[in-house]
């Protein structure tokens, strides 16, 4: 099973910045939060990720709290085409390898 | 570089039927693995190779066999097609980075599949 919970929908207005919110309270120390999202029904797309420490590249910033219980994806200037799911996911240790197990992630709607 | 790409794009099948989605990638990712997305859920891990000659089953193997006989390629057998099988197949490739899990992982567009 996922161990990351999200909320099933937001909405949020263009232009402004769109946090998407994640639990993983059973993460352990050396699991790393992955964010991707799919566009309508194609291949998902890599956001960002990191371990403890907040990250940011060109399409977004992490935010993990100190716990690493939770985490925040912040799309800073939300555009009509960032509407898409979004998934929060935590890597899982099956079988001697990281692997990542994804839940139904969150249906962020950008509205004008 | 084209990235990952996935044939066919669309098949549908009858029951009983057998059948291969090809997946091939051009980086040199050690990392190849298969998924298959159901209607409003996420992408549920099927089988996944960390390189030539070496795989290993995910969430849900059963009713498929993967080989990895080249770095580029990963292909999904179907052995005997059933209706619960029709999804939507997405392969996936990355680098394998040390200390991390899967890297960023890079999709094709999707197989999608139906069975009669």
């Amino acid at each position: 099973d996922a161990k990351t919970t999200q909320p099933t929908s937001m909405d949020c207005a263009e232009g402004r910045a769109a946090n998407l919110p994640c639990n993983h309270s059973t993460i352990s120390g050396n699991e790393y939060v992955y964010w991707y999202r799919q566009i309508h029904s194609q291949g998902p797309q890599y956001i960002i990720h990191g371990l403890k420490n907040n990250e940011t590249n060109e399409m977004a910033s992490l935010i993990i709290t100190e716990d690493r219980k939770s985490s925040t994806l912040i799309l800073p200037h939300a555009t009509l085409r960032d509407t898409a799911v979004y998934y929060c996911i935590v890597s899982d240790y099956m079988d001697s390898n990281y692997q990542l197990i994804w839940g139904a992630g969150t249906k962020l709607i950008i509205k004008p | 570089n084209a990235g990952v790409t996935q044939t066919p794009k669309f098949q549908v099948l009858k029951t009983g039927q057998s059948m291969t989605l090809q997946c091939a990638q051009d980086m040199n990712h050690e990392y190849m693995s298969w998924y298959r997305q159901d209607p409003g859920m996420g992408l549920r891990l099927i089988h996944y190779s960390v390189g030539a000659g070496i795989t290993d089953q995910g969430e849900v193997p059963n009713g498929y066999n993967v080989s990895r006989s080249t770095t580029e390629d990963f292909p999904l057998r179907l052995l005997s097609a059933a209706p619960s099988q029709t999804s939507v197949y997405f392969c996936a490739s990355s680098h394998r980075l040390a200390g991390d899990t899967t890297g960023e992982l890079f999709f094709g567009e999707g197989s999608r599949l139906t069975v009669l």
